[in-house]
């Protein structure tokens, strides 16, 4: 079975300041970890995806992510946060296991304060 | 090119009736997935269509079916509605049925009364 446990429903950060978004991940096997951003009143966008290379992903929008096996953690960082990354964020974890399951989290809406 | 295109984007149907939902992949993309997303909660996953076969499916009642088109278009059908049926449904394309990167549509809010 797979899982992932996103913590913190909401997180407000200040424009400029560092986001870091904690996502933990439970899987039998090795994980393909994702993270995914969706706008309001629009379906979702990958922002990065990892699939057992390297351990630091880069994805869009200046978003990185680091794939922690000893911590079973797939935290999601920007160094500086801007307006426009106000959304909701999803952790997502799926394995090579010949189909598209896809297991998300619970989501963690971002607050940008000006 | 266009993305992924799903209609309708908004439904009201009243319990113990059917809806079906559709969705067009992006062109060369052969695989089609469908999520429910519960308003506050993640995407959960009910089917994928690779090659108009079913790949998968997640953990729903036998109300919940769909199919894949040779255009590889999809339909996802829900029998009997009940209130716990209200989301917005998620189809996502990818170019294979392996975990290929997918692309989602708008969704489609489904509210049922």
């Amino acid at each position: 079975a797979q899982s992932v446990t996103q913590l913190g429903s909401h997180v407000s950060v200040s424009e400029g300041a560092l986001v870091l978004l904690r996502c933990n991940y439970s899987s039998s096997v090795p994980p393909y970890l994702f993270w995914y951003v969706q706008y309001p009143n629009q379906g979702l966008q990958l922002l990065l995806k990892y699939t057992s290379a390297a351990t630091l992903v880069k994805g869009i929008n200046g978003f990185e992510a680091e794939f922690k096996k000893s911590e079973t953690s797939f935290h999601l960082t920007k160094p500086s946060a801007h307006m426009s990354d106000a959304a909701e964020y999803f952790c997502a974890v799926g394995y090579s296991g010949g189909y598209q399951k896809v297991t998300f989290g619970t989501g963690t809406k971002l607050q940008v304060i000006p | 090119d266009a993305g992924v295109t799903q209609s309708p984007t908004h439904l009201i149907k009243t319990r113990g009736q059917q809806v079906t939902l559709r969705c067009s992949p992006i062109s060369g993309h052969k695989s089609v997935s469908w999520y429910q997303q519960v308003l506050g909660q993640g995407p959960q996953f009910i089917f994928q269509y690779y090659e108009k076969e079913e790949r998968g499916r997640g953990n729903f009642p036998d109300r919940f079916s769909a199919r894949q088109f040779p255009n590889y278009s999809s339909e996802l059908n829900v029998n009997a509605l009940l209130l716990g049926d209200s989301a917005l449904y998620l189809c996502a394309s990818s170019l294979g049925g392996g975990l290929d990167e997918q692309y989602f549509g708008p969704g489609t809010r489904l509210t049922v009364t």
